[in-house]
């Protein structure tokens, strides 16, 4: 069965450090890959998507930038943080593009 | 446009009695439409879907949901609410040809005893 995991599970960094989330899927080969962020508990938001190792698309210009240097692993990076990077980072994963999409268990990023 | 639509912040149910989440949406074509469950500081859990077919869709833990197209409306929804199906309850949509999955602004579900 297919797993997913990211971690940090919790992370507190300073406003103008960099950052490096990772995201890993199991059991399965060339997953669509996604982040997401969820701010104040409710809305989630797409980030970046991937249909292949080296594909990225962007969905909101900001300070974040995402890469997938491997089939099954999906990185999500800043160079410095800003205050309103902070919120509930999700990764997810489907076969295709409009397949159901299983989320990871997140990470809480807290900038401050 | 395409969007989804959740009309209510919260819902509170009794324990034992049934639910209903709403959820609309607004699509041209087909629509394509989840739901999801989350609990405190977890990530989201895959509920059901409706793709095509039958109007009434079975999920996880006792959910269903009813598509009804003259409506537009995608309502989750339990015979008999449980303590624990407390949690935040988001509505979802495939828009712009796949890959970019629109999720309503969720409803937080309170049951009580």
């Amino acid at each position: 069965s297919q797993t997913i995991h990211q971690w940090p599970a919790t992370l507190v960094q300073p406003v103008g450090s960099p950052l490096s989330l990772e995201c890993t899927v199991e059991g399965t080969s060339n997953p669509n890959l996604y982040w997401y962020r969820q701010a104040a508990g409710r809305g989630l938001q797409l980030l970046f998507y991937s249909v292949g190792i080296g594909q990225i698309s962007s969905e909101v210009p900001q300070n974040l930038s995402a890469s997938r240097p491997q089939d099954r692993q999906f990185i999500l990076s800043s160079k410095k943080l800003l205050l309103s990077d902070s919120g509930f980072y999700l990764c997810a994963w489907s076969v295709g593009p409009t397949d159901t999409q299983y989320f990871g268990p997140g990470t809480r990023l807290t900038v401050l | 446009a395409q969007s989804v639509a959740q009309p209510e912040d919260q819902v509170n149910v009794a324990e034992g009695n049934p639910l209903t989440v709403k959820c609309t949406y607004s699509v041209s074509g087909n629509p394509y439409l989840f739901w999801y469950v989350q609990y405190p500081n977890r990530g989201l859990q895959f509920l059901l879907k409706y793709i095509t077919g039958d109007n009434l869709v079975k999920g996880s833990y006792g959910f269903e949901a009813e598509f009804n197209k003259s409506q537009t409306s995608f309502h989750l929804k339990k015979p008999s609410a449980l303590v624990s199906d407390s949690a935040l309850y988001f509505c979802a949509l495939y828009t712009g040809g796949g890959n970019k999955l629109t999720f309503g602004t969720g409803t937080q579900l309170k049951v009580e005893l």
